[in-house]
């Protein structure tokens, strides 16, 4: 199994630009999640999805930040337009029903820098 | 609301030591905790869990983690330390008031093992 599948790897952009992040959960999985990671805040839980709808997005920290879930294997995470603060590794992550204690799995990360 | 905290920024071991990372819950109801690590510049790597049953529960690397009901404790463990565990160490909560759905991460420990 690939695992979660994250691009980019790295991005750095300058302010004002559209960021598109993308991920790829584990085939089979019902749920994916999208992840914010910072010194200051840790993990952050932004959006959940379940079965390609989104179930809880008040981690999302306003209207600059989007996400999609168009089809099983595939999600994206928007950020328009840019600020330096969103500066952080956002890490996607997917698992089976949740309610079997089943654990959830992490991508790589895709590192944001915007300057 | 749920919750999870690790007391400790930092945990300092010699290599061959037993260690200890520290990491209390509160939840309303059973709650299925986990422990994650994180390498530089990695994603998160799943080590273990408990969801039911023996409160002693073994994982990935040779590291366990004892599940407290009384003191709402998990700490994770490893009779040895090597200095390949150097990483940062995240505890983590599901539990059934959000349907076990989202996954509450401490603000992570960081273990630095040394030769």
């Amino acid at each position: 199994d690939a695992g979660v599948i994250q691009s980019p790897r790295h991005e750095v952009t300058e302010m004002g630009q559209e960021v598109t992040l993308r991920c790829k959960p584990i085939s089979g999985h019902d749920y994916l999640f999208w992840y914010r990671q910072t010194m200051m805040r840790g993990l952050e839980l932004l959006i959940y999805f379940n079965n390609n709808v989104p179930i809880d997005d008040s981690g999302m920290p306003e209207d600059r930040f989007s996400a999609k879930m168009p089809n099983a294997s595939f999600s994206t995470l928007k950020i328009q337009p840019s600020e330096p603060r969103d500066s952080a590794v956002y890490f996607c992550a997917s698992s089976p029903r949740v309610k079997d204690g089943n654990t959830i799995y992490f991508g790589e990360g895709s590192w944001l820098t915007v300057v | 609301a749920q919750s999870v905290a690790q007391p400790e920024d930092q945990v300092n071991v010699a290599e061959g030591n037993p260690l200890t990372v520290k990491c209390t819950y509160s939840v309303s109801g059973n709650p299925y905790l986990f422990w994650y690590v994180q390498y530089p510049n990695r994603g998160l790597q799943f080590l273990l869990k408990y969801i039911t049953g023996d409160n002693l529960v073994k994982g990935s690397y040779g590291f366990e983690a004892e599940f407290n009901k009384s003191q709402t404790s998990f700490h994770l463990k490893k009779p040895s330390a090597l200095v390949s565990d150097s990483a940062l160490y995240f505890c983590a909560v599901r539990d059934a008031s959000t349907g076990f759905q989202k996954l509450v991460f401490g603000t992570g420990t960081r273990l630095l093992v040394s030769p």
